[in-house]
């Protein structure tokens, strides 16, 4: 186990409808990264925090955002939801160096959109 | 733009097997190199990593991975594989960034 939770565990909203997931970085990390992770595809980034500031986006449109609080746990919150976005969201967690970091992940939410 | 290629989408070996995942990448300055396997119904888990120094690699579970710059590669090994093996395989790469650029994964089936 890395010591990266995430919640929740399993979410089924509809198209249009917005969703908050949730992130426990690892204790000592002050850096959170999201991914998503469709069926079949490896992960993509969407975007990192660093001392609660933004520090490096995806390709992902706006509708996508962040939060790192000062705890470095974090949210990820998706508005409009669209059938595509149905993915297995991954959170990693690791200490800013400047380059040589070791990214750990947790579960992942496996959101599905109807 | 760096990106990863994961040559082999589908392997299926016999216990005591060897293994060699390939992965290329593009990205024409200094990498961090990495190999994730994610076993059914459980996290991506670090495999191993290159940063800098001895080019072959040597990680967690008998898994080695040779990096070779000349040919931006970074190919997974191991000399024996187990049932518990079976997992889907990603290599990852990070450039002068913390953003991590996956390939499209190595679905890895072994029989007893």
């Amino acid at each position: 186990e890395t010591g990266v939770t995430q919640s929740p565990t399993h979410l089924i909203k509809t198209r249009g409808q917005q969703v908050t997931l949730r992130c426990s970085s690892q204790s000592g990390h002050n850096t959170v990264s999201w991914y998503q992770q469709a069926l079949g595809q490896g992960p993509q980034f969407i975007f990192q925090y660093y001392r609660e500031e933004e520090n490096g986006r995806g390709n992902f449109p706006p509708r996508f955002s962040g939060l790192q609080f000062p705890n470095y746990s974090s949210e990820l919150n998706v508005n409009a939801l669209e059938l595509d976005d149905s993915a297995l969201y991954l959170c990693a967690s690791s200490t800013w160096t400047g380059g040589d970091e070791t990214q750990y992940f947790g579960p992942g939410t496996r959101l599905l959109v109807l | 733009a760096q990106s990863v290629s994961q040559h082999n989408h589908h392997v299926i070996l016999s216990e005591a097997a060897s293994l060699e995942l390939g992965c290329n990448y593009s990205y024409g300055g200094t990498v961090n190199l990495f190999w994730y396997v994610q076993y059914p119904g459980q996290h991506l888990q670090l495999l191993l990593k290159y940063f800098s120094g001895d080019p072959l690699v040597k990680g967690i579970k008998g898994f080695e991975a040779e990096f070779i710059k000349s040919k931006f590669s970074f190919n997974l090994r191991k000399p024996s594989v187990q049932w518990s093996d079976t997992a889907e395989y990603f290599c990852a790469v990070n450039g002068n960034t913390d953003k991590l650029i996956f390939g499209t994964g190595t679905r890895l089936q072994v029989f007893p």
